[in-house]
């Protein structure tokens, strides 16, 4: 299965933990993309990496939370700290980049619950 | 800066019943326009897009979109729906001018079919 991959698919943490959450992209895909699901809110963006870059980290809470896209591995959402409203699925979706606009294939997610 | 609203966040049918989504968008050039399903526990699937062509988008599944420039809009329709439709549906819109473009996704609609 070549799809996106995201690990782990539940994470308990408590509060003041820190939580890791990774993702793999599409074979053949460089570009990766980072959302928070809350409940009765949505999908909301949060990071946009290519490998070694950030291009957008607008959604991204400046505090507490970090992304990277190392030249080898996955993709790596951190969040130190955590506190209970950090409890959500949190998803990635992964894109060749050839194209803008072109379309984002998602991963299962990491459902994190903070105790 | 480009917006995506959902006018309906949860819609009960019975089986059999016609389905029809509302999708409006804001933004001022040229853009892409996606419908993603996430059915229970799952990860988002995408359902169809529009990138340019024919306005009338035919999807997975016996789903359809169509896009009306004039009206900012991109309603999903589905002729007959079943038990197995019941998911979450998400209107996403990309722009097309100036580079990069985040996709921008709706709130969601939660659509419940009654068998």
């Amino acid at each position: 299965n070549a799809g996106v991959m995201q690990n782990p698919r539940h994470l308990v943490r408590r509060r003041g933990q820190e939580a890791r959450l990774r993702c793999s992209p599409m074979k053949g895909h460089s570009h990766v993309y980072w959302y928070r699901q809350l409940p009765e809110e949505g999908l909301k963006f949060m990071v946009y990496l290519q490998k070694e870059n950030i291009i957008d980290e607008s959604g991204m809470p400046k505090e507490r939370f970090s992304a990277e896209f190392p030249k080898e591995g996955p993709s790596i959402l951190r969040i130190q700290q955590v506190v209970r409203g950090d409890s959500a699925a949190y998803f990635c979706a992964s894109t060749s980049g050839r194209d803008s606009g072109e379309t984002q294939y998602f991963g299962p997610g990491t459902r994190l619950l903070v105790l | 800066a480009q917006s995506v609203s959902q006018h309906n966040h949860h819609v009960i049918l019975s089986e059999a019943a016609s389905l029809e989504l509302g999708c409006n968008y804001s933004y001022g050039g040229t853009v892409n326009l996606f419908w993603y399903v996430q059915y229970p526990g799952q990860h988002l699937q995408l359902l169809l897009k529009y990138f340019s062509g024919d306005p009338l988008v035919k999807g997975i599944k016996g789903f359809e979109a169509e896009f009306i420039k004039s009206k900012f809009s991109f309603n999903l329709r589905k002729p007959s729906v079943q038990w197995s439709d019941t998911a979450e549906y998400f209107c996403a819109v990309n722009g097309r001018s100036g580079g990069y473009q985040k996709v921008t996704f709706g709130i969601g609609t939660k659509l419940q079919v009654i068998p």
